[in-house]
């Protein structure tokens, strides 16, 4: 079991340029999480799914948007990356018990 | 609006002593409260949780405690050692709600 996954670990990007974070996770887990995490921050919910097909808003979601084709994937989209964007980001996904399980992160800056 | 709050960004502890977390949240509904640790480029991961059902919960080395009454849990580790050191960041959800919110976090640094 990989667990969950994440690509790229790092990325710099120009304001302005999309792009898209991966994730995937081969527990079988109907829950799934996007956080962004800025330094001397919690964990900010950007977007969550309970189950393919099904997306919905969290806490911080202006300037991404999310897909959930299957079980497994939960891809994260920046359409028109900005500083304030700069973070580190991270997938997570759940039975719908309360323990969530993390991936390694993406470091995503904005120049 | 935080609703998890830790207040303490960063916690030193001598190795063998005991490290003590400290968490408050505002939101009465919350009913299940996790704590996740998390070292440098890495993902949190679950330490330990408690249901409000309970007061102290231990797993080994970590035992956390929750009242009520006040908001407030701690979680303390005894006794520390230097694989310790790590970002521990509070969680909290309520019944039927699978989402999680967290707090800033504390660094704890293990001192040999």
């Amino acid at each position: 079991n990989a667990g969950v996954t994440q690509t790229p670990k790092f990325r710099i990007l120009k304001i302005g340029q999309s792009m898209t974070l991966q994730c995937a996770q081969d527990m079988n887990h109907n829950y799934m999480y996007w956080y962004r995490q800025d330094p001397g921050m919690g964990l900010k919910l950007i977007y969550y799914s309970v189950g393919a097909g099904i997306t919905d808003k969290g806490e911080v979601p202006n300037g991404y948007n999310v897909s959930r084709s299957t079980t497994e994937d939960f891809p994260l989209r920046l359409e028109l990356a900005a500083p304030s964007q700069t973070s580190v980001y991270f997938c997570a996904s759940g039975a719908g018990s309360n323990e969530q399980f993390f991936g390694p992160g993406t470091r995503l800056t904005v120049l | 609006d935080q609703q998890v709050k830790q207040n303490s960004p960063s916690l030193s502890v001598q190795e063998g002593r005991i490290s003590i977390l400290n968490c408050d949240y505002t939101n009465s509904m919350f009913d299940y409260f996790l704590w996740y640790k998390k070292y440098p480029a890495e993902g949190p991961t679950f330490l330990i949780s408690i249901s409000s059902i309970k007061d102290k919960n231990e797993d080994g080395r970590f035992t956390v405690f929750l009242n009520k009454s006040a908001k407030h849990l701690s979680l303390h580790i005894v006794p520390s050692q230097p694989g310790d050191s790590a970002v521990y960041f509070c969680a909290a959800t309520g019944y039927g709600d699978y989402k999680l919110s967290f707090g800033a976090g504390t660094t704890v640094t293990v001192r040999a």
